[in-house]
């Protein structure tokens, strides 16, 4: 069975660019999740999608950032325009969806290096 | 919202001495502790988990403790090898969300 993927691994580019980032989740996992570790800080919490809707996009730092998952399947983290500080490792995640919790599993994440 | 905090942030241990993480969270609704190792350049992965009706479990030389009164969990690593040398995360699920601590860079010493 395929793990969750991410692309693409590296991804630098200058201020004010654009830049998508595509999540694949694992097949059936209804729960995707993205994260950022920014600095070798701690991996903080961007937004969870439940299927295609937005259950919670709390974390997303400002309307620079704009997440989907069209269908319900994979899911694309765009960043337009692109600032210094956006620069980090962006991780998704997925797992499955029921009642209680269940082990998240992450991609190898996309590092974004903003120039 | 969750807030996790971890300890210490970075840990250096002689091989074959046992290594000691600790986070603590703040909501108590939080009910799946979960730890995560991510090696140089490699996806966090789990290594162990604990739910919220266990006190301890343990799987060969990795065990976790967890004191829900006390809102704080541990991370127990015994007979330390090279290959254990990463940055360990803790984290607490609330309701649908993963809150992560901020990471243990754990060193083993030949």
């Amino acid at each position: 069975e395929a793990g969750v993927t991410q692309f693409p691994s590296h991804s630098v580019i200058e201020k004010g660019q654009t830049v998508t980032l595509r999540c694949d989740p694992i097949s059936g996992h209804d729960n995707l999740y993205w994260y950022r570790r920014v600095m070798g800080k701690e991996i903080k919490f961007l937004l969870h999608f439940v299927k295609e809707s937005k259950q919670d996009e709390s974390g997303m730092p400002n309307n620079r950032f704009l997440a989907e998952r069209t269908g319900g399947t994979y899911s694309t983290l765009k960043v337009q325009p692109a600032e210094l500080e956006d620069s980090g490792v962006y991780f998704c995640a997925s797992s499955q969806l029921g009642t209680g919790s269940s082990e998240a599993f992450f991609g190898q994440g996309t590092r974004l290096t903003v120039v | 919202g969750e807030n996790v905090e971890q300890h210490p942030s970075t840990l250096s241990v002689q091989e074959g001495d046992s290594a000691v993480i600790k986070c603590t969270y703040s909501d108590s609704a939080s009910n799946y502790f979960p730890w995560y190792k991510q090696e140089l350049g490699k996806r966090p992965q789990l290594i162990i988990d604990i739910r919220s009706n266990v006190g301890e479990k343990k799987d060969q030389r990795i065990a976790v403790t967890l004191n829900k009164t006390a809102k704080h969990f541990s991370l127990h690593i015994t007979e330390t090898q090279p290959e254990d040398s990463a940055v360990y995360f803790c984290a607490a699920f609330n309701d649908y969300k993963l809150s992560f601590g901020a990471g243990t860079t754990v060193t083993v010493r030949a």
